[in-house]
Order: C-alpha cells, then sequence, then structure tokens
C-alpha cells in the first residue's frame, strides 16, 4: 500500500505564473489536508476536502489559492499568480472517513520556490 | 485552538534518554495530547498521543499529569536517526484544523 505520493516534490515558479500541486491520497482514504510550512516554521492547516466536497477551508488565504478533490483523481491545490511569499513547503495528508489526525498520514510534501 | 509552548531545541547523545516537555495551559477537556516528527524535506509522522497519566509504545512514552496543563515526551536511548523536529500539539477527537507551531529541534550527537 503506497502511502501519501505528492508531485511534484520541487517546483519552481516566477513571479505570475500559475503552480498546481497534486495529492493522491492512500488506498482507502477519502479525506484529504492541506497545510502549508514556511522556512523554520510549524505546519499550518489550509483545507480539508472530501471526495468532491470543500469541508473546511479556513485556513485557505482568500485570493488566489484553490483547491480541488474531484471523484476520480488526486487533489489539487492550485495557486494562481504565484508571490514570492508563496514559496513554502506544501504538505497533503490523507485520512479514512473515521477519524483525522492522528491518523492521517503526511506526504513527502512539495517544495514551491518562487523567482 | 489549545496554545502550546515547548523548547526551541535540545542537544542530547546517543544512547542517552531524551525529555521534552509541553505546556497547554488552556486544554480543554475533549483535547488530546499529540507529539509528531518530522525529519528534513519530509512530511510529519504520528508519534503518541494521549489524554491522562501514561501513554507508551514502541516508539516513546507519553507522561501527562492529571491537571493535563503539561506533557512530557520520553524517548529512550536515542541515536542518532532521532535527530528531527518533534511538535507539540493538542486536538480534539476528529481535529484536523490545527497548526503545528515551531516544534523542538532535537540534535542527537555521536
Amino acid at each position: 500500500n503506497a502511502g501519501v505520493m505528492q508531485n511534484p516534490r520541487h517546483l519552481v515558479r516566477r513571479r505570475g505564473q500559475e503552480a498546481r500541486l497534486r495529492c493522491s491520497p492512500m488506498k482507502g482514504h477519502s479525506h484529504v489536508y492541506w497545510y502549508r510550512q514556511l522556512p523554520e516554521e510549524g505546519l499550518k492547516f489550509m483545507v480539508y476536502l472530501q471526495k468532491e466536497n470543500i469541508i473546511d477551508e479556513s485556513g485557505m488565504p482568500k485570493e488566489r489559492f484553490s483547491a480541488e478533490f474531484p471523484k476520480e483523481g488526486p487533489s489539487i491545490l492550485r495557486i494562481q499568480q504565484v508571490v514570492r511569499g508563496d514559496s513554502a513547503a506544501y504538505f497533503c495528508a490523507s485520512s479514512p472517513p473515521k477519524n483525522p489526525l492522528p491518523e492521517a498520514f503526511f506526504g513527502q510534501g512539495t517544495r514551491l520556490t518562487v523567482v | 485552538l489549545a496554545k502550546t509552548t515547548q523548547p526551541i531545541s535540545m542537544d542530547s547523545y546517543e544512547g542517552q534518554e531524551v525529555n521534552i516537555t509541553c505546556s497547554h495551559n488552556n486544554i480543554a477537556t475533549n483535547d488530546y495530547i499529540t507529539w509528531y516528527q518530522q525529519f528534513p524535506s519530509q512530511g510529519p509522522r504520528f508519534i503518541i498521543q494521549g489524554y491522562k497519566t501514561k501513554v507508551t509504545n514502541e516508539v516513546a512514552s507519553l507522561f501527562i499529569p492529571a491537571d493535563r496543563k503539561s506533557s512530557t515526551l520520553s524517548l529512550p536511548r536515542v541515536s542518532l536517526s532521532d535527530t528531527a523536529v518533534y511538535y507539540c500539539l493538542i486536538l480534539a477527537t476528529g481535529g484536523f484544523k490545527t497548526i503545528f507551531g515551531a516544534g523542538t529541534r532535537l540534535f542527537v550527537k555521536a
């Protein structure tokens, strides 16, 4: 059973471009969570999704950021018109329906660098 | 969200026991104390969770006093591979909306 898979592991974008981060949850997991980690800081919750539904997006910036978890395929975190402040590691976690953390498993993250 | 306070960093030597204490004065009745480990360039990994008294698993022990306003993660006989950041979280059952904080950077020396 493969773990949570995130790709790409590293992503470089110029200011103003779009960044798409993908997360494939563990088999059997229908809940996905996205967290952002700035350099030398802890992780902060961004959004919680179930298949085809956004359950809680209270941690998402109001503009330029969006997330989806379609019926088929991975969850996507999309950042439009990236700025230097978006440079961070973005982690995805997945869990079975019963209970999120701590049973959630984290992926290895996508490190976004905006130049 | 219950706020936690833990040391920024700790140094230890191989074979020693390491105790990392976390303060969480405003923990609520439904909250659980949870610890994660994160290696560089990897996602956090669950270590242990407890509600009160003592919990032990194959990796660590968690000591929680009666008032639950603090907790101590105990790592027995650390090795170089235990060098990582350790996060103390307060989570309600089913909780996910959390901030990991800066954690405690443990550096194990040979």
